[in-house]
């Protein structure tokens, strides 16, 4: 069974421009997370997505912004950049997002860089 | 709120030795799970193994334990016999039953492998 796939890999923009990011997770799962990671802050939750709703949001301003798909892929867009913005983008899947066994199974990322 | 501390920012260890990675958790609830995952530089996070919070057994995959101290609130990842392919970051995460809420990260350590 395939795993997590994130495209772009690497990503590189200016401040100002706005970018989406894009997650497939492995079949069959209907969850969707999307993590931010940076070396100051960590990990850091963004938001989650199950059935092309978003269930969960974490403390991040508007310009930070999802969807999820009938197919269960999710995008992720972010507006305005900011030279903070610059970190590892890493989308998980699992079944159902919910449970203490429902596992989240993470992608490669995207690395993005803001200039 | 749930927390979870990470106080090895770096270890290293012998190949073929065996290393604990420490990690200590905060929350009220009664019911969570504890999971770890494994960063290559790569980027991608690993899944490696999972602790229920009503589980009576630590937890078992492959080389992998975990020592779960429940009333110490504890969850020590131990790895036996070490290789060159282990050295990476290491997470300790958790997430509480009720509602559907994401993980939350330590910091992580990272861990040297030395042959």
């Amino acid at each position: 069974k395939a795993g997590v796939t994130q495209t772009p890999r690497y990503l590189i923009k200016t401040r100002g421009q706005q970018v989406t990011l894009s997650c497939s997770p492995i079949s069959g799962h209907r969850s969707v997370s999307w993590y931010q990671q940076t070396p100051g802050q960590g990990l850091q939750f963004l938001f989650e997505y199950f059935s092309e709703t978003q269930r969960n949001k974490g403390n991040f301003p508007g310009r930070f912004s999802g969807r999820q798909f009938s197919n269960s892929r999710s995008e992720m867009n972010v507006s305005t950049l900011e030279l903070g913005d610059s970190a590892l983008y890493l989308c998980a899947s699992s079944l159902e997002g919910r449970g203490l066994t429902d596992t989240q199974y993470f992608g490669p990322g995207t690395r993005l860089t803001v200039l | 709120a749930q927390k979870i501390t990470q106080t090895q920012p770096g270890m290293f260890v012998q190949e073929k030795e065996a290393v604990t990675l420490d990690c200590t958790y905060d929350t009220s609830d009664q019911s969570y799970g504890l999971f770890w995952y494994k960063q290559p530089s790569s980027g991608e996070m690993i899944f490696l193994i999972y602790q229920g919070s009503y589980d009576e057994q630590n937890a078992t995959e492959g080389r992998y334990s975990l020592n779960f101290q429940k009333a110490r609130k504890s969850a020590n990842l131990v790895i036996s016999a070490s290789q060159l392919g282990d050295s990476a970051m290491y997470f300790c995460a958790m997430r509480r039953t009720s509602g559907n809420t994401p993980l939350v990260f330590g910091k992580g350590t990272r861990l040297s492998v030395i042959a």
